[in-house]
């Protein structure tokens, strides 16, 4: 049973370009979550995708866009990079109405803004 | 809003010794309590988790945390310390048990092993 899978596992990019970074939950979950993770820190919240749609978001500007497939997978957007936005980016699945409650996170995509 | 503190950002301890996270939560309702390990350019891996059921939970790898209300406590622990122990742990919180809450992580702690 494959875990959470994402790519690319790294990427360099330069300022004021967009990225795209994609997201395979694991099997039998319906819900992504997506996480920023800044050097030295605790992960961060940016949003949540169910049945297609953003469910719940965390406090990052509307550069940070996302889409869910119908098989479940997601992308996460950003656009006009900046510096700051350097980060791990994780994804999270789960199963929104199973009885399990943790979520399970994949190895991350690690983004370097230049 | 519901937070998470872990005091402490860098632990060491000795091969063999008692491993002692800290970690503090506020929530305005009862939490769903959760502790993750990541190893280096790895992932989060859940350790254990609290939902309401026993107050001292068991995790993987012979860690454990007990649930504190009256100290708004999760505190991980583990009697002997194993070098393939190091690596960052994070204390997290969700107000729901549903997987799908978001969930609010602590700074992170570095644990650091010496032989």
């Amino acid at each position: 049973d494959a875990g959470v899978t994402q790519s690319p596992t790294h990427l360099i990019k330069t300022r004021g370009q967009q990225v795209t970074l994609r997201c395979s939950p694991k099997s039998g979950h319906d819900t992504v979550s997506w996480y920023q993770q800044a050097l030295g820190q605790g992960p961060q919240f940016i949003f949540q995708y169910y049945e297609e749609e953003e469910r719940q978001r965390g406090n990052f500007p509307d550069r940070f866009s996302g889409h869910q497939f119908p098989n479940y997978s997601s992308e996460l957007n950003v656009n006009a990079l900046l510096l700051g936005d350097s980060a791990l980016y994780l994804c999270a699945s789960s199963l929104r109405d199973g009885p399990h409650y943790e979520q399970y996170f994949g190895p991350g995509t690690r983004l370097t803004v230049t | 809003a519901q937070s998470v503190t872990q005091l402490g950002s860098h632990v060491s301890v000795s091969e063999g010794a008692l491993v002692l996270l800290r970690c503090n939560y506020s929530s305005s309702v009862p939490p769903y309590l959760f502790w993750y390990v990541q190893y280096p350019n790895q992932g989060l891996q859940l350790l254990l988790k609290y939902t309401s059921a026993a107050t001292l939970v068991k995790g993987i790898n012979g860690f454990e945390a007990e649930f504190k209300k009256s100290e708004t406590s999760f505190h991980l622990t583990k009697p002997s310390a194993h070098m393939s122990d190091a690596a960052e742990y994070f204390c997290a919180v969700s107000l729901l048990p549903q997987g799908a809450q978001k969930l609010v992580f602590g700074q992170g702690t570095r644990l650091t092993i010496n032989p």
